[in-house]
């Protein structure tokens, strides 16, 4: 099983607000959890990522917050800007493979 | 601005052309990939190349044909194209410490990709 599940497709969030965006997967053999940003006509570019044996990772307004027994992690964005609206992907990894939830479209409004 | 260099960024091509898409990547990494993405859809891997040898082949048709001259060059040949080719393709490059492992102090680094068009 190879699916991450994102949700939810779209987010309009005020500046200056949380932005929360969830992903759950099902395979267990996954053991890297990054999330990429993509503006339009830009490729992903990576943002933070996290391994299984971390419940918890920030990096600036971006954290990750991992649940391994429920198989869920998620991104929190705080003090939303407009320069972050762009697409988001979660994914997960075993190998060489990346899988990729389908994105979250976020909005900041100024 | 990425460090993994696509060229073209835009193509446009028959269904009858043969077209050639370029990867390149500076950082010393050994593992190279491309990707599909169709618009509001998540990237889709197509091939991985692991110290120069394909490792992996997603099932892609043969009209996809990559190639990876050295370990900072790879290719993707396109021949006989479908309108429903049509998309994003993008390169990544990953260090790759251990063969066959993307892990959290080797992620993949994606280039800007290059809009193709056939018509």
């Amino acid at each position: 099983q190879q699916q991450v599940k994102q949700s939810p497709q779209s987010l309009i969030v005020q500046k200056g607000g949380i932005s929360i965006i969830n992903c759950a997967y099902e395979n267990t053999a996954f053991d890297y959890f990054p999330w990429y940003q993509q503006f339009p006509g830009k490729g992903p570019a990576l943002l933070i990522a996290i391994r299984p044996d971390v419940s918890e990772k920030k990096e600036g307004r971006f954290t990750i917050s991992f649940n391994k027994s429920a198989k869920q992690f998620s991104l929190h964005i705080m003090d939303s800007q407009p320069g972050d609206s762009a697409t988001y992907f979660c994914a997960a990894s075993s190998g060489s493979r990346l899988t990729f939830g389908e994105g979250t479209q976020l909005t900041v409004n100024p | 601005d990425t460090e993994v260099t696509q060229t073209p960024k835009h193509l446009v091509m028959g269904m009858t052309n043969k077209k050639s898409l370029k990867c390149e990547q500076h950082m010393g990494h050994r593992a190279m990939y491309w990707y599909k993405q169709k618009a509001k859809k998540p990237p889709e891997l197509m091939f991985v190349y692991s110290y120069e040898k394909l490792s992996i082949n997603e099932s892609v048709p043969s009209r996809f044909s990559p190639e990876c001259p050295n370990s900072s060059l790879l290719n993707l040949h396109l021949h006989a194209l479908q309108p429903e080719d049509s998309a994003l393709y993008l390169c990544a490059s990953s260090q790759e410490k251990t063969p066959g492992q993307i892990f959290s102090d080797s992620p993949l680094h994606f280039g800007n990709g290059t809009r193709l068009t056939v018509t």
